[in-house]
């Protein structure tokens, strides 16, 4: 079974510029995350979807990220514009109930550094 | 809210060593615990979870955790390290039931020397 695909693995920008990031959950996995992990921490959790609806977005900054899922498959996350603050890894996670609990499934990330 | 902390940075071990990585957490409720460990440049990979029964939870890569609610902690273990283990590790602690708000330690590096 294929994991969860996160392109691109690294993107380089120079701030103010616009970035997005895609992901492709695990099959049949109906919950998707977003997660930010800044150096030496653990991942923060960005977003939550159940679906194609976006059911926690309490910690995105609204005025710069984006996030949409469309279809309830994949996902894109954006930035715009990008500040040096942002970079970071970003990281999807898909998750599926099972016996009433959940496990998450992490992908590889995409590392941003922002200049 | 609830919350992990994870006490030692950075753990240095030799090879064939015992491990133990230090987690403790703080919610209200039963809280579910997971343990995962994300090597240079990849995602995080699930160790082991635990939401109710045996306290002493038994995971992939002869990883195993012991829940012990009165002192909060969900300490990782594992009785003889091996290079490959090199790797951070997270301890996580997510809300009762159903679909989970989890949060994340800030990660212990474990250097495993020869």
């Amino acid at each position: 079974e294929a994991g969860v695909v996160q392109s691109p693995r690294y993107k380089i920008i120079e701030k103010k510029q616009p970035v997005a990031f895609w992901c492709n959950p695990i099959s049949g996995h109906n919950t998707l995350y977003w997660y930010r992990q800044n150096l030496g921490q653990g991942p923060e959790l960005l977003i939550r979807y159940e679906n194609e609806e976006a059911v926690d977005d309490s910690q995105l900054p609204k005025d710069r990220f984006s996030a949409e899922r469309l279809k309830g498959v994949d996902s894109t996350l954006k930035i715009q514009p990008a500040e040096l603050g942002d970079s970071a890894v970003y990281l999807c996670a898909s998750s599926t109930l099972a016996g009433g609990m959940e496990t998450q499934y992490f992908g590889p990330g995409t590392r941003l550094l922002v200049l | 809210a609830q919350s992990v902390t994870q006490p030692d940075i950075h753990i240095t071990v030799s090879e064939g060593a015992s491990l133990e990585l230090r987690c403790n957490y703080s919610y209200g409720a039963t809280p579910y615990l997971f343990w995962y460990v994300q090597s240079p440049g990849q995602g995080l990979q699930l160790l082991l979870k635990y939401f109710s029964g045996d306290t002493l939870v038994q995971g992939i890569k002869g990883f195993e955790a012991e829940f012990k609610r009165s002192q909060s902690s969900f300490n990782l273990r594992k009785p003889s390290v091996h290079w490959s283990d090199a790797a951070e590790y997270f301890c996580a602690v997510g809300t009762s039931g159903g679909y989970q708000k989890v949060t994340f330690g800030i990660g212990t590096k474990l250097q495993v020397i020869p």
